[in-house]
């Protein structure tokens, strides 16, 4: 089955203690991204990467880190994570960034108290 | 730069039509539109691509006015799995490259 998973799927930690959300696809996929949910501010993205190697900031990168070293594997790293980063997170990828469907993980709930 | 959607919430009866507009004050080159159930993913409804073309999707259709800068979501004769938060996502030209920048959503609750 197509799909995008993430994990953890809910993680509640502490301020600045380094954490690593997953993020894989199993679609060849050439684009992936991450984006961040909260309540009335949409979707707003924080990474994204064209290809193997090929990462580049979105509208919120500040806070967070990414690699993208393999094509199925986008992982989401906060280095030193602050109550201000509590929010809704989703993984997506595609065919390629435009004119191209977005398939959504299921979405991984963080709480830094 | 975020597009923006309205109304920013509707409540509908089942069978009524609703309309979501997304506006953006940059150039487009497309305009996507997504659905993402209470506690889901969002998940893919339709891309319209520059030209002004109209696509639909089950009764769910939408058109692009490319002069106008503006999308539209046409919900006809709602059902109750249409409730949900309605993303549009405008492709932009920032930095560059061509970036997808998503919009606030629109909240559509449809009651029995």
């Amino acid at each position: 089955e197509a799909q995008v998973t993430q994990n953890p799927r809910y993680l509640i930690t502490v301020t600045g203690k380094k954490l690593t959300v997953t993020c894989s696809q199993n679609m060849n996929h050439e684009y992936m991204s991450w984006y961040r949910q909260d309540p009335g501010l949409g979707l707003r993205q924080i990474y994204y990467s064209m290809n193997v190697e090929v990462t580049d900031k979105g509208d919120v990168p500040e806070g967070y880190k990414v690699s993208r070293k393999e094509k199925r594997n986008f992982p989401l790293i906060l280095e030193s994570p602050s109550p201000n980063q509590t929010s809704l997170y989703f993984c997506a990828s595609a065919l390629s960034q435009g004119f191209s469907e977005q398939y959504f993980g299921p979405g991984t709930r963080l709480t830094v108290t | 730069q975020q597009p923006v959607q309205s109304p920013q919430a509707v409540i509908l009866r089942e069978g009524e039509d609703a309309v979501i507009n997304c506006s953006s004050s940059k150039a487009l080159y497309s305009v996507h539109w997504y659905r993402q159930k209470h506690g889901e993913a969002p998940v893919f409804l339709m891309i319209l691509l520059k030209g002004g073309e109209q696509k639909g999707h089950e009764k769910i259709s939408a058109s692009f006015n490319e002069k106008k800068q503006q999308s539209s979501l046409y919900l006809t004769a709602s059902q109750l799995s249409y409730s949900g938060t309605y993303f549009c996502g405008t492709e932009i030209l920032k930095g560059g490259s061509e970036k997808l920048v998503f919009g606030k959503g629109t909240k559509l609750t449809v009651n029995p």
